[in-house]
Order: C-alpha cells, then structure tokens, then sequence
C-alpha cells in the first residue's frame, strides 16, 4: 500500500546542534504537511510544501520537498530545548482522495 | 475561538463492551478524520469523512464505526473493544493542506 517512511526514528542532539529528519514517499504526493508533537500533547501543523523543489523556512527550520515530489526534509539550525518532540510529515497523495498518509515520526531529545 | 474537542480525555473499559469517542470542531470544516497512535506506528487513520451523511474506512478501520449527522462531529464507536485497541485516538478537522487536531483520548481496554 501507500507508505511514507521517516528516518530517523530518534535523534538526540546537544543545544546548539543541527538536526535533520527525512521522509520518503512509494509514490508521488500532491502535498506533503509537517506536524510537531510535543511529549504528552498532540500534532501541531508546521507547514505544507506543494510545488517540486519547494523551500520554505520558519527561523531555525527548514522545510524542503523534493523534484520528484517524493521525498522530504525538515532540517532545525541550532537546536533548542523547546525544540523537544516528535516530528511527523504525512503526505496526501496524488491518488486517494485527499487523506493524510504519516511518517512514523522522529523524536527529537535536546541536552542543554 | 474555533477549536476541537474531543471526550473523554480517558477512558477504561472491559473487553467486548462498546464504546463511543466524542469529537466537536467548531471550525465549520468539512474533512474529519479519526486517528490512533501506538507506538513505533505514528498515526494510523481509522476513518474520515468528507461531509454530512459521508464516511469512509482508513487504513486501520476494523472493530471501528463512525456517522456523521453533522457537520461539527464525528462520533467514533468500538462495536466490541479488544486488548488491540488500547491506544491514544485523535481526532482532527481540516482541508487537504492543513488538520487541527484534538487533545487526544486515551483509552485502556482491560
């Protein structure tokens, strides 16, 4: 079936490090929306990319969607302890009627 | 403001007793879907509807129903709750580009 697989599962980084989670797609998506999950809480939307080789940025984080509309990147510029959670992307794809198909998620844990 | 609520926030119930999830969105939206999260799965969709009268099975639809008889809620119920769907359920409202989601409810099936 449809898939969308994100790696890594976890990340643990030092404040002030760089973190970079990946999302691919078996098949093409017409959009694809990132989600941040606080400990305890529920999914948050960040973004929606929807154009091949989209860039977008919201200060430290970086949203990028590939050529082929298959594949994705969240990359965070020195990290932060509020930075702490798990991030999703889920993609709609092209055939399906719209509904969001999700990564498994990455779990960020910041060390101050 | 506009929000999504959803209840309880916990539950426990027994093996092979129906149960129903409570969703309400005041956003006016359209598209609703339910989800649940175990872990090592991400969000699973389990139903989602498009509008009034609308329902549609996600990918882990077994042992669950939903109706929707309007446009602000989407009751989701366990026909015969099983150990396997002890979980976390959220439900959320949305366009194609964009979901809100609830709180969450969690539920123990004992």
């Amino acid at each position: 079936g449809q898939q969308v697989m994100q790696i890594p599962q976890y990340q643990h980084v030092q404040e002030g490090e760089d973190f970079t989670t990946y999302c691919n797609s078996s098949t093409t998506l017409s959009n694809i929306q990132w989600y941040k999950q606080r400990p305890g809480g529920h999914p948050v939307f960040l973004i929606q990319l929807v154009k091949s080789g989209e860039v977008k940025k919201q200060k430290r984080l970086t949203f990028q969607f590939g050529e082929a509309k298959k594949n994705s990147s969240l990359h965070i510029t020195a990290t932060q302890t509020t930075d702490v959670g798990t991030y999703f992307c889920a993609g709609v794809m092209m055939v399906g009627g719209g509904k969001l198909i999700f990564g498994q998620g990455t779990e960020l844990s910041v060390k101050p | 403001d506009a929000e999504i609520t959803q209840s309880p926030r916990h539950k426990i119930t027994e093996t092979g007793r129906q149960v129903t999830l409570a969703c309400h969105q005041t956003w006016n939206h359209n598209n609703m879907f339910w989800y649940r999260q175990d872990l090592g799965h991400g969000l699973r969709l389990i139903h989602y509807s498009y509008g009034v009268h609308d329902t549609n099975k996600g990918e882990v639809s077994d042992g669950y129903s939903v109706s929707r008889s309007n446009t602000e809620d989407l009751p989701l119920t366990l026909e015969s709750a099983a150990s396997s769907q002890t979980s976390v359920y959220f439900c959320a409202s949305g366009t194609t580009y964009e979901q809100y989601f609830g709180p969450g409810t969690r539920l123990t099936v004992t």
